[in-house]
């Protein structure tokens, strides 16, 4: 199957704080990129998707960024709190409907 | 409006026999996608179903197939179970049009024994 890594990285921020999640898209064709987050025993919720005609799309406390010359997509998280512990997955696709290319995912952590 | 429903929530199976899991989408998406997740591998994109027809498939064998019903709802099954499908098996909809948002179903653990 199509997936990336093995290894789960981790970011650790203080309550209050921004958070920034990266992701290395796989892809140059892929054309609308979406950010999940997934909660332990939960599946993946949708937080903010973008269209690679955009650089930046934003939403209620999160913003994305696309980065096409280096493949690069990032989630800002502004004030984290620790409802907002979870990890954290890009995934692309290039006209494939259902069909996702997930990341590898990243732990987010919230300290208090 | 009601999210993407899995049944069951929880599994167990033996090696060698198989298993059916369900997924009803949200009202009024047309496309389902399956997806395989594993601590080892992350996420993987199993097979979409749009009209009932398959849109998509990933690179799984045989032994995983799908199917859609007139009114949207899937069901996947695994044929001749190995211990290596422990996963957790997600259930995703989106409305059909490329470049729509797949909500997710919080998953069916399958524990192969």
């Amino acid at each position: 199957g199509e997936s990336v890594g093995l290894h789960l990285p981790t970011l650790s921020v203080q309550e209050g704080d921004n958070s920034i999640i990266n992701c290395a898209y796989s892809n140059s064709a892929s054309d609308y990129f979406i950010w999940y987050k997934q909660e332990s025993g939960k599946g993946p919720q949708f937080i903010i998707d973008i269209r690679s005609n955009m650089d930046k799309r934003q939403g209620q406390r999160v913003t994305v960024l696309l980065n096409k010359t280096v493949k690069h997509l990032s989630l800002q998280i502004a004030a984290t709190q620790p409802g907002d512990s979870a990890v954290y997955f890009c995934a692309e696709t290039y006209n494939q409907g259902g069909k996702l290319i997930f990341g590898q995912g990243t732990e987010l952590s919230v300290k208090p | 409006k009601a999210g993407v429903t899995q049944t069951p929530r929880y599994l167990i199976k033996t090696r060698g026999q198989q298993v059916t899991l369900s997924c009803s989408p949200i009202s009024g998406h047309r496309s389902v996608s399956w997806y395989q997740q594993t601590p080892g591998q992350g996420l993987q994109f199993l097979f979409e179903y749009f009209s009932e027809t398959q849109r998509n498939k990933g690179n799984f064998p045989g032994r995983f197939s799908g199917r859609q019903f007139s009114n949207s709802r899937s069901e996947m099954n695994v044929s001749t179970l190995e211990l290596g499908d422990s996963a957790l098996y997600l259930c995703a909809s989106t409305l059909g049009s490329y470049n729509s948002p797949l909500h997710f179903g919080n998953g069916t653990r399958l524990t192969v024994t």
